[in-house]
C-alpha cells in the first residue's frame, strides 16, 4: 500500500511563503485530491484543508491548497512561528477504498 | 461542534488484546466511512483500517490482516477496533477520523503501549 510522497523538510523565513508538495498517483491525488493536516509536536493532528481545497472555518487565509494533475500543493503566506510543524497530506484511493498518508513534511521557520 | 472522542487504550502485554473505542458526535456518523489512523513515537501517521458507513465493507493496512478488527454501531454513534495478538510494533497513538470530499476531522487518539 504505497503512500504519497513529501519531501521531509522545509525551510523558509518569517514573513515568507512556503510550498508544500505531496505527489500521489491517478488513483489517488489524482482523482480525489488530496487533505492537508497540521501536527504539532505533542499535538494530534489537525484538519486544514479538504480535498476539493476548502479550509474549515478557523483555519486561516493564509494557508491555500490546490491540485496540478497528481501533485498537490499547501501554500503557507506571511510565514508565523506558530506555522513551524508537521504537514501531512493525505487522499482517499477509490480503487482500494483505503487512506494513504504522505510521509510529512517539516516545515521550519527562520 | 463536530467532534470524536477515543478511549481504551492502554498498557498490554506482546500477545494481548484491547479494545478501543470512538464516539462521534456533531454529525451524522451513519453517513460516513470510519477510519483508524496510528502514529508511533517519533513517527507520521499511518492509516489501520477503515468501514464503510453501513459496515459492510472493511479494510485494512497489510501488518493488522488477521489480527485487528474494525467495527462500528451507528445506533451509539460509536466505531471500535478489537486488537488481538499485539505487538511491540503496534505501539502507537490510535486517532478516530474521517475524511470526505468537503470536511475532516480527527480524535484526540487513545495511546496503545505493548510492552512486557
Amino acid at each position: 500500500q504505497a503512500g504519497l510522497t513529501q519531501p521531509p523538510s522545509v525551510s523558509m523565513g518569517l514573513g515568507q511563503t512556503a510550498t508544500l508538495t505531496c505527489t500521489g498517483n491517478s488513483n489517488n491525488v489524482g482523482n480525489q485530491g488530496a487533505a492537508w493536516l497540521q501536527q504539532h509536536q505533542g499535538h494530534p493532528p489537525k484538519f486544514l484543508s479538504s480535498r476539493n481545497n476548502k479550509r474549515p472555518s478557523g483555519i486561516s487565509e493564509r494557508l491555500s491548497a490546490s491540485r496540478s494533475g497528481i501533485t498537490a500543493s499547501l501554500t503557507i503566506t506571511g510565514l508565523q512561528p506558530e506555522d513551524e510543524a508537521d504537514y501531512y497530506c493525505s487522499a482517499w484511493d477509490p480503487s482500494l477504498n483505503i487512506w494513504v498518508f504522505g510521509g510529512g513534511t517539516k516545515l521550519t521557520v527562520l | 461542534e463536530v467532534q470524536l472522542v477515543e478511549s481504551g487504550g492502554g498498557l498490554v502485554q506482546p500477545g494481548g488484546s484491547l479494545r478501543l473505542s470512538c464516539v462521534g458526535s456533531g454529525f451524522i456518523f451513519s453517513g460516513y466511512w470510519m477510519n483508524w489512523v496510528r502514529q508511533a513515537p517519533g513517527k507520521g501517521l499511518e492509516w489501520v483500517a477503515n468501514i464503510k458507513q453501513d459496515g459492510s465493507e472493511k479494510h485494512y493496512v497489510d501488518s493488522v490482516k488477521g489480527r485487528f478488527t474494525i467495527s462500528r454501531d451507528n445506533a451509539r454513534n460509536s466505531m471500535y477496533l478489537q486488537m488481538n495478538s499485539l505487538r511491540a510494533e503496534d505501539t502507537a497513538l490510535y486517532y478516530c477520523a474521517f475524511s470526505t470530499t468537503t470536511a475532516g476531522c480527527w480524535g484526540q487518539g487513545t495511546l496503545v503501549t505493548v510492552s512486557s
